[in-house]
């Protein structure tokens, strides 16, 4: 059983890139040959759940338009870890953070990391 | 991008009652929707995968139908476990989005 855990500092400055690890942990990113996806899914009071993006098996990224400009999903498999980068935060950037294996043949998320609170200040 | 409206936005129901909720998709996903449940400071959980597909450990009392646009995810007997809010999620394409999710309250 896979379990994701998300790490990296809670407050960010307004127009600084927030950059969060997660590392996975009960099993190898590249155990198996089956088609999942890594990313990461924040939650907001005002947003409510925001799918952020997915890097595949494959290495082939996909990301929400209302980001794509700013963020950036990576894998290293050789530590068992992937990580978000998104620029130039703002206070709308406010969110819990999760972490997500996907599965890319049948769309869900499971399992997910427990959440971290990111807070942009200015 | 494909919107997710979910109804009732909450639904106040006992212990033993059949609680049911929609969620209704912009356009139409074929059977591509999953839904999820979160507790207060979890994360979501997965309960349903195209549209009627049990994940592994899910108890037989959820159950989710639908087809298209129009989806529902019923609960045969509420037990105390399962107050939570309950959120759909559209797997048809990208970008992929979520309803506002449903919460079932203690009556």
């Amino acid at each position: 059983q896979l379990q994701l855990q998300e790490s990296g500092p809670g407050l960010v400055k307004s127009w600084e890139t927030l950059s969060l690890t997660c590392s996975v942990s009960g099993g190898s990113m590249t155990s198996t040959t089956y088609s999942w996806g890594w990313g990461w899914i924040r939650q907001s009071p005002g947003k409510g759940l925001e799918w952020i993006g997915i890097m595949s098996y494959n290495g082939d990224t996909y990301y929400n338009p209302s980001l794509k400009s700013r963020v950036t999903v990576s894998v290293d498999t050789s530590r068992n870890q992937f990580s978000l980068r998104l620029t130039s935060v703002t206070a709308a950037d406010t969110a819990v953070y999760h972490c997500v294996q996907y599965d890319m043949s049948s769309g869900w998320f499971d399992p997910w990391g427990q959440g971290t609170l990111v807070t942009v200040s200015s | 991008d494909i919107q997710m409206t979910q109804s009732p936005s909450s639904v106040s129901a006992s212990v033993g009652d059949r609680v049911t909720m929609t969620c209704r998709a912009s356009q139409g996903l074929s059977n591509w929707l999953v839904w999820y449940q979160q507790k207060p400071g979890k994360a979501p959980k997965l309960l349903i995968y195209l549209t009627s597909s049990l994940q592994s450990g899910v108890p037989s009392r959820f159950s989710g139908s639908g087809s298209g646009t129009d989806f529902t995810l019923t609960i045969s007997s509420l037990q105390p476990e399962d107050f939570a809010t309950y959120y759909c999620q559209q797997a048809k394409s990208f970008p992929l989005t979520f309803g506002g999710g449903t919460k079932v309250e203690i009556k």
